[in-house]
C-alpha cells in the first residue's frame, strides 16, 4: 500500500529552535510538494519539486524556511530559527505531474512553536 | 493566494440527505479537483475533471464544472455519517500547471 510518510507527526518547541520534517514520497512519484495548513490561511503552497529540482519555493519565508530533495525518496523542509507563527500543519504530497494531476498527501507534521 | 473558493463554509445535514458543495475560482483552468480531509488527516483525491467535461460521477459522487461560470460543485448523494469531514476545490494554479491550489475548504458534518 503506496503512500507518503512524514515525520516527526507532532513537534513541539521553542522558539529560535531548528525544526526538520522529512517526507518520504511515493517510489515513483516525479513530484513532491509542500503545503502548510493554518485555520486563518488555509493551504499554503510553500515549495514544489520536479524530479528533485526545486521549480517553485516562492510561497515560502526564504529567510528562515530552506527545502531539500537530497534523493529520490527523501524531502526536507527546514525551519531555522522557528517562530511562533511557524504553527501550523505542514503537509507534504507527491503526484506524477501532469500525467495524472492528482496529489497524494501524507498525514501531516503538527508543529507547535511555543 | 487561493484560487478557488468553497461555498458553503460549513454545511450539516441528516443522513440520507444530499450535500452540495461549491467552489469558483478566478483563472483559467486545465482540470479542478476535489479532495477530502479528515480531522487531523491528510488530504484525500476524490474526483477530477477536465476542463472540457461538464460531469463526472465517482460512486455517490457527483461533480459538475462550468467553466463559463468558473464554478465546480460537488455532489454527495445519500450521505452517510462517515462522510463528515473537509471537502476542498483545487485547481491548477495557471492553465497546464502541476501546481495545485486549494480553497479553503467546507466543513461537512453529517447527522446521524
Amino acid at each position: 500500500d503506496a503512500r507518503v510518510t512524514q515525520t516527526p507527526r507532532h513537534k513541539v518547541t521553542e522558539m529560535g529552535q531548528e525544526v526538520t520534517m522529512r517526507c518520504q514520497p511515493i517510489l515513483g512519484h516525479n513530484t513532491v510538494f509542500w503545503y502548510r495548513q493554518t485555520m486563518m490561511q488555509g493551504l499554503e503552497l510553500l515549495a514544489y519539486f520536479r524530479n528533485r529540482a526545486p521549480l517553485d519555493d516562492s510561497g515560502m519565508p526564504k529567510d528562515r524556511f530552506s527545502a531539500e530533495m537530497p534523493d529520490a525518496t527523501l524531502a526536507t523542509l527546514k525551519i531555522q530559527p522557528s517562530e511562533p507563527r511557524d504553527s501550523a500543519v505542514y503537509f507534504c504530497a507527491s503526484g506524477l505531474g501532469l500525467n495524472t494531476g492528482e496529489l497524494f498527501f501524507g498525514e501531516g507534521s503538527r508543529l507547535t512553536v511555543l | 493566494s487561493q484560487q478557488g473558493e468553497e461555498d458553503p463554509q460549513a454545511l450539516s445535514i441528516q443522513e440520507g440527505e444530499n450535500a452540495t458543495m461549491n467552489c469558483s475560482y478566478k483563472t483559467s483552468i486545465n482540470n479542478l479537483q476535489w479532495y477530502r480531509q479528515n480531522s487531523g488527516r491528510g488530504l484525500v483525491h476524490l474526483i477530477l475533471i477536465r476542463s472540457n467535461e461538464r460531469e463526472k460521477h465517482s460512486g455517490r459522487l457527483r461533480v459538475t464544472l462550468d467553466t463559463s461560470k468558473k464554478s465546480s460543485s460537488l455532489l454527495i448523494t445519500a450521505s452517510r455519517a462517515a462522510d463528515t469531514a473537509s471537502y476542498f476545490c483545487a485547481t491548477d494554479a495557471q492553465g497546464g500547471s502541476e501546481k495545485l491550489v486549494f480553497g479553503k475548504g467546507t466543513k461537512l458534518t453529517v447527522n446521524p
